[in-house]
């Protein structure tokens, strides 16, 4: 596997309460992102990042912040999670500009929020 | 909405069959990536075909693109137990962004 964890692999959290999610890596890539994963939705983008402090939206960023302060650690916060957060998060790192370059995806975190 | 769809959503073969899954995308790429997912774990890349390629393989599998169709296939030859999963189509877009699809569960009947 490419050197990149994700912490905490599994957490239940109740609705309303705040909740980070940590990649990192050790990989010095340029490219890390967060999708999630939902049965009959495969895998959605969350957010990404370009380099330390700079980030994007995905397609479903609405409820989740990200930060980047090391080009090693991307974390993914939800501010005040709600039952329609619980999913797998995924974590991915790439190298490559939009010239081409695979991800490598982390193990996943799998939250739920009752 | 998203870029990729994959066709079949599933599909169930014998051992030793082709397996051969399709990927439709709606906008201009710079490459497609196939991936692989074995239940409970992450993505693992498969292979990629850039946007000039029409065709590319790698070991069993064989990648088809036709950007005119936009649409790509996956073939699997000579399938294995060890090959059931799920396969996902990702589009890598020309703003820094990869798109998957919904994934095709794939099994592989002994």
């Amino acid at each position: 596997d490419a050197g990149i964890t994700q912490s905490p692999r599994h957490k239940v959290t109740e609705t309303g309460t705040p909740v980070t999610l940590r990649c990192h890596q050790t990989e010095n890539h340029r490219y890390m992102y967060w999708y999630r994963q939902d049965p009959g939705h495969g895998l959605r983008l969350i957010h990404y990042s370009y380099g330390v402090k700079d980030t994007d939206k995905g397609e479903v960023s609405d409820g989740y912040s990200v930060s980047r302060s090391k080009t090693e650690d991307f974390l993914l916060t939800l501010e005040s999670a709600t039952s329609s957060q619980t999913s797998v998060y995924f974590c991915a790192i790439s190298s490559g500009t939009s010239g081409g370059n695979e991800q490598f995806f982390g193990p996943g975190t799998r939250l739920t929020v009752l | 909405s998203q870029q990729g769809e994959e066709d079949p959503q599933a599909l169930s073969i014998q051992e030793g069959e082709n397996a051969t899954m399709n990927c439709s995308y709606k906008t201009s790429i710079n490459n497609l990536q196939w991936y692989r997912q074995n239940s409970g774990r992450g993505l693992v890349h498969l292979i990629l075909i850039r946007s000039n390629e029409r065709e590319k393989h790698s070991g069993r599998l064989r990648v088809t693109l036709d950007t005119s169709k936009k649409s790509s296939s996956l073939l699997i030859t000579a399938s294995r137990a060890a090959d059931t999963a799920s396969y996902f189509c990702a589009t890598d877009q020309r703003d820094d962004k990869i798109i998957f699809g919904k994934g095709t569960r794939l099994h592989i009947l002994p």
